[in-house]
């Protein structure tokens, strides 16, 4: 069956960079685009971006375009979010989502809190 | 970028009523949109595409509705596994964008 999953959660300080994968199994990884999602503590979703999994080439919605870095490794079909020079405000969960609006496969999301 | 206005931001229901969402979109979104359920802890679940397709699995008490800039979502005889958020997505044009969600809660 068609699964994404994700790394677990990440406890990091104001400053500091992080990777969260997120791997596919179960279709063809370079068949369909991954798209990235966040979720602040109690408030709403918001749409990150894509990559195309076939040429790697990303697109950022407009508030994830500086610190933000979508890549894959398609060889071990995971895509990758990195986010450089956290700050408090991308404390939130992240999902990795396959087909937005057209399927229902995410990924479990990741946690991740920024304190100093 | 499209723009998706939600209302309401809370609902409150009791078992067995019906409750409507709507969701406006700044631009004609050609009945791209899509209508996600999330629990708290849990990824979100797809329960209508394309406006009023619902996915396997979904109730045929939940139903959507709309064109052009306004949509409709619908859940009939509220039931208490109801109660949760929900988000309507326009998938028309990239960047996708979310409305900012309603949460239905028990009276």
């Amino acid at each position: 069956q068609i699964q994404l999953v994700q790394s677990g959660p990440e406890l990091k300080k104001p400053g500091e960079s992080l990777k969260i994968s997120c791997k596919a199994s179960g279709y063809t990884f370079t068949d369909y685009a991954m798209q990235w999602v966040k979720q602040a503590p109690g408030k709403g979703l918001q749409y990150m971006g894509w990559i195309n999994t076939q040429t790697g080439k990303p697109t950022y919605a407009d508030d994830f375009k500086e610190r933000f870095v979508f890549s894959l490794e398609t060889s071990a079909s995971t895509a990758y979010l990195q986010i450089n020079n956290l700050k408090n405000e991308d404390t939130a969960t992240y999902f990795c989502a396959r087909e937005l609006g057209r399927s229902d496969y995410w990924g479990q999301g990741v946690m991740v809190t920024v304190s100093s | 970028d499209i723009q998706m206005t939600q209302s309401p931001p809370s609902l409150s229901a009791s078992l067995g009523d019906k409750v409507t969402i709507t969701c406006q979109a700044s631009q004609n979104i050609n009945k791209y949109i899509a209508w996600y359920q999330q629990k708290p802890g849990k990824a979100p679940r797809l329960l209508i595409r394309y406006t009023s397709t619902l996915e396997s699995g979904t109730p045929s008490r939940f139903s959507g509705s709309g064109s052009g800039r306004d949509y409709s979502f619908s859940i009939s005889n509220v039931e208490s596994e109801d109660i949760a958020s929900y988000y309507c997505l326009q998938y028309v044009n990239l960047p996708y964008t979310f409305g900012a969600g309603t949460k239905l809660e028990l009276k």
